[in-house]
């Protein structure tokens, strides 16, 4: 079954502790992005990657860190996790640019 | 920097009434312009999309129309039913080498029965 899976999908840590969110997509794709969802501000694009070894920053990238050392995968780094951002995390991908993007279930992080 | 704004934030309509959906976007360059549906507890899902070179597509009950002089796009649901219950987000991106993406806020739809 094509998807996207994240892990874990629920994490409650504490302020400065860091944390990785892993990402994988089983349908070859080139694109992937992470987004977080907040309420009240929709989805904001966090980092994207058009290919291996190819990421740049999306609206809100302080804070966070990625790498896209093989295609399938996107790991999102939290070096130092603060209060704000607790959040929903999202990952995505999609075979070309950031055309029909797939998203993941989520994952909803609190930092205490 | 790049934004797109999204209007009502909450909708609710009677069901087999229809529903529309605004959409304003900053940036020019844009030319892709796709619509999210995202079911509770869900990742978001792709319903529609337009690019720049077309002005309406539809889909069975959902339709997209793009103004790209006035830089805003619609989404338009008809014959609205209790599953079309979900927040919408909107989406402008340029599809060049520079594939950022700014999603408008969402809009709450209820459907009610």
């Amino acid at each position: 079954e094509a998807q996207v899976t994240q892990n874990p999908r629920y994490l409650i840590t504490v302020t400065g502790k860091k944390l990785t969110v892993t990402c994988s997509q089983n349908m070859n794709h080139e694109y992937m992005s992470w987004y977080r969802q907040d309420p009240g501000l929709g989805l904001r694009q966090i980092y994207y990657s058009m290919n291996v070894e190819v990421t740049d920053k999306g609206d809100v990238p302080e804070g966070y860190k990625v790498s896209r050392k093989e295609k399938r995968n996107f790991p999102l780094i939290l070096e130092s996790p603060s209060p704000n951002q607790t959040s929903l995390y999202f990952c995505a991908s999609s075979s070309v640019g950031a055309g029909e993007q797939y998203f993941g279930p989520g994952t909803r992080l609190t930092v205490t | 920097g790049e934004n797109v704004e999204q209007h009502p934030s909450t909708l609710s309509v009677q069901e087999g009434d229809s529903a529309v959906i605004k959409c304003t976007y900053s940036d020019s360059a844009s030319n892709y312009f796709p619509w999210y549906k995202q079911e509770l507890g869900k990742g978001p899902q792709l319903i529609i999309d337009i690019r720049s070179n077309v002005g309406e597509k539809k889909d069975q009950r959902i339709a997209v129309t793009l103004n790209k002089t006035a830089k805003h796009f619609s989404l338009h649901i008809t014959e609205t039913q209790p599953e079309d219950s979900a927040v919408y987000f909107c989406a402008a991106i340029r599809e060049t080498s520079y594939d950022k993406v700014i999603f408008g806020p969402g809009t709450s739809l209820s459907v009610i029965p």
